[in-house]
């Protein structure tokens, strides 16, 4: 168990539907990092947040957004859903005070179907 | 633009012996190269990183070695046993940004 939790576990909808994923990072973490995990592609960096601000942006689409909230916990929104949004997407969290080296703690994932 | 690469999407290694999984990268400023393993219905979890400015980083039956020169990591496993089949992340880390391989599977026959 990495401390971190994400929900739903999975999640079905339609085209043209926004859903919106959890996650509540390990204790004490402060910084959140969201991923998508298509078939046969690895770990695509969307965004990441430290303490509630957004601190690094990766290949993120503009129909996705996220925030960090006061509580730490963050939530992904996808919008305008489409076939090829269907993925597991990961949430990470990490200590994020500047002697971290890289160690991520994942959850166990969010698998969002999109029919 | 996929700054790490792995070139092997599996690899089949009989138990016992070395697996050596290999990743290579194009952009030389980061700051620390990972490793992490991955079961199925689970998320990643760390295995082992190594700082840009080594060479070699050693916990317990995992090594990996960095080439700066060749822009190439490689995990060494040694020896392999059935639980470390799995999925292998390479990654890279700079300024707090982590960017993940696509990932080689791993196959420890009996």
């Amino acid at each position: 168990d990495s401390g971190v939790t994400q929900t739903p576990k999975h999640l079905i909808t339609a085209t043209g539907q926004r859903v919106t994923l959890r996650c509540s990072p390990r204790s004490g973490d402060l910084s959140v990092y969201w991923y998508q995990q298509s078939l046969d592609q690895g770990l695509q960096f969307l965004i990441q947040y430290y303490n509630g601000e957004e601190r690094a942006k990766g290949n993120i689409l503009e129909r996705f957004s996220a925030q960090q909230f006061p509580d730490l916990h963050s939530e992904l929104n996808l919008s305008s859903l489409e076939l090829g949004d269907s993925a597991l997407y990961f949430c990470a969290s990490s200590v994020g005070d500047g002697t971290y080296t890289g160690e991520l703690f994942f959850g166990e994932g969010s698998r969002l179907t999109v029919l | 633009d996929q700054q790490v690469k792995q070139n092997s999407p599996s690899l089949s290694v009989q138990e016992g012996r070395i697996s050596i999984l290999n990743c290579d990268y194009t952009n030389s400023m980061f700051d620390y190269f990972l490793w992490y393993k991955k079961y199925p219905a689970e998320g990643p979890t760390f295995l082992i990183s190594i700082s840009s400015i080594k060479d070699k980083n050693e916990d317990g039956r995992f090594t990996v070695f960095l080439n700066k020169s060749a822009k190439h990591l490689s995990l060494h496993i040694v020896p392999s046993q059935p639980g470390d089949s799995a999925v292998y992340f390479c990654a890279s880390h700079r300024d707090d940004k982590i960017i993940f391989g696509k990932g080689t599977r791993l196959h420890i026959l009996p």
